[in-house]
């Protein structure tokens, strides 16, 4: 199967960390990406990992990969009132020529 | 520099009726999608195309949905007749490479929300 999947929904507080959580089932995915997308607009690239990576980190961003359980993870640090949002993770394959297949998103709210 | 231009940005129709729409990808970009994401899930693949090509449109519902992408830079997709069931925002993406040996990053429109009523 190529089923992503995410849990829905995650609250967090103003300044503490989000966890975002994906699970996928393509051992041959080659990348893993982090979408976000807000209210009435299209999805923006958060970031990446490649699949021989286990952590990637981007200023705040830190994305964790475990490939023996299929587990990929989103860490927001210091979470801001802006991160509100969906947040979509996909997979990719060598044979799938750039095809994604992305998981139901996940609504973070941020609370003050 | 400008990024995915995509309209009209809504349209309602009734079912049976025909809608297309239309999509300008970032300049340059070789590779053009069309997703499907109904509300609640992940945009679903519908077509792919590599300048004027197809590459994959397995998921395209064909007996009703059609796109084409002459000249190799806009595209259009197009539904006739519509059902009640393809309410959802269409989005289109570009990139400018694609395969195995590049990350290919998409960059996505704002998409056109569909109601079919």
């Amino acid at each position: 199967g190529e089923d992503v999947e995410q849990s829905l929904f995650l609250s967090v507080r103003e300044g503490d960390s989000s966890v975002i959580n994906c699970t996928y089932t393509d051992s041959s995915s080659t990348y893993l990406y982090w979408y976000k997308q807000e209210p009435g607009a299209g999805l923006q690239l958060l970031t990446y990992i490649f699949s021989n990576m286990d952590m990637k980190q981007d200023q705040r961003l830190t994305v964790l990969l475990n490939k023996k359980d299929k587990h990929l993870s989103l860490r927001i640090a210091d979470t801001q009132t802006g991160d509100s949002a969906i947040y979509f993770c996909a997979e990719s394959r060598t044979d799938s020529w750039g095809k994604l297949q992305f998981g139901a998103g996940t609504q973070v709210v941020v609370t003050p | 520099e400008a990024g995915v231009a995509q309209s009209p940005r809504y349209k309602i129709i009734e079912k049976r009726q025909s809608v297309a729409f239309w999509c300008n990808p970032i300049s340059g970009h070789a590779t053009l999608y069309w997703y499907q994401q109904i509300l609640g899930q992940g945009p679903k693949l519908l077509i792919q195309f590599q300048n004027n090509g197809v590459v994959d449109d397995s998921q395209l519902p064909k007996d009703r949905f059609s796109a084409e992408r002459l000249k190799g830079v806009d595209s259009t997709l197009k539904i006739q007749p519509a059902k009640l069931e393809d309410s959802a925002v269409y989005l289109c993406a570009s990139s400018l490479t694609v395969g195995s040996q590049g990350l290919g990053e998409q960059f996505f429109g704002p998409g056109t929300r569909l109601t079919v009523l």
